[in-house]
């Protein structure tokens, strides 16, 4: 099992430009979430799908934001136009399933650096 | 809402020595699940321990084990024989029972740990 797959692993771009971030979770888990980090605010929920149909994007920041799952092995978030604030790091995360003491399982995450 | 509380933002320990990171919690919910991850400077979120609310017994799994006291909704991480590797930040999260959105992962704002030889 290779773990869930995140990518770029580092990502610099500059402000005002499209960046696109990529995850594939393990295969079989049906519940893919993605979660920002930052120094101020700590790990945030942005959004989650379960069975590739988004469920929850309340924690979406601005409509600059947007998640996609067009499979069970594969997840992209977008930003278009990126701004130096949306720079942290994101992290990708699966699950099999929601309820119960079932964890999640992170990917290493992509750091976003807009300049 | 719920929310996760570590009121300590660094702790240092002497290797082979035994340290215990607090957490404490607020929910109404009885049904819930709490759990500690450890994220090393590889960034990579790994899952160091988990506890069923509904379980009196604290869950432990090798040097690492839990006291959790729930009346206190405190879930404090005990880790003994401190090892170079367990240097990391270490967060607390919770996460309600059944379905719904509030079911998802709440974390605290994490506990840097170093360690000394």
């Amino acid at each position: 099992d290779a773990g869930v797959i995140q990518s770029p692993r580092h990502e610099v771009t500059e402000m005002g430009q499209e960046v696109t971030l990529r995850c594939k979770p393990i295969s079989g888990h049906d519940y893919l979430f993605w979660y920002r980090q930052t120094m101020m605010r700590g790990l945030e929920l942005l959004i989650y799908f379960n069975n590739n149909v988004p469920i929850d994007d309340s924690g979406m920041p601005e409509d600059r934001f947007s998640a996609k799952m067009p499979n069970a092995s594969f997840s992209t978030l977008k930003i278009q136009p990126s701004e130096p604030r949306d720079s942290a790091v994101y992290f990708c995360a699966s699950s099999l399933r929601r309820v119960g003491n079932y964890g999640y399982t992170f990917g290493s995450g992509t750091r976003l650096t807009v300049v | 809402a719920q929310t996760v509380t570590q009121s300590q933002p660094e702790m240092s320990v002497q290797e082979a020595e035994t340290v215990t990171l607090s957490c404490t919690y607020d929910t109404s919910e009885s049904d819930y699940y709490l759990f500690w991850y450890k994220q090393p400077p590889s960034r990579q979120m790994i899952l160091v321990i988990r506890q069923e609310a509904y379980k009196q017994q604290n869950a432990t799994e090798n040097r690492f084990s839990v006291n959790f006291q729930k009346a206190a909704k405190s879930f404090s991480l005990k880790i003994s024989d401190s090892q170079l590797g367990d240097a990391a930040m270490y967060f607390c999260a919770y996460r309600k029972g059944g379905g719904g959105s509030q079911g998802n992962l709440i974390f605290g704002k994490g506990t840097k740990l170093s360690v000394k030889p």
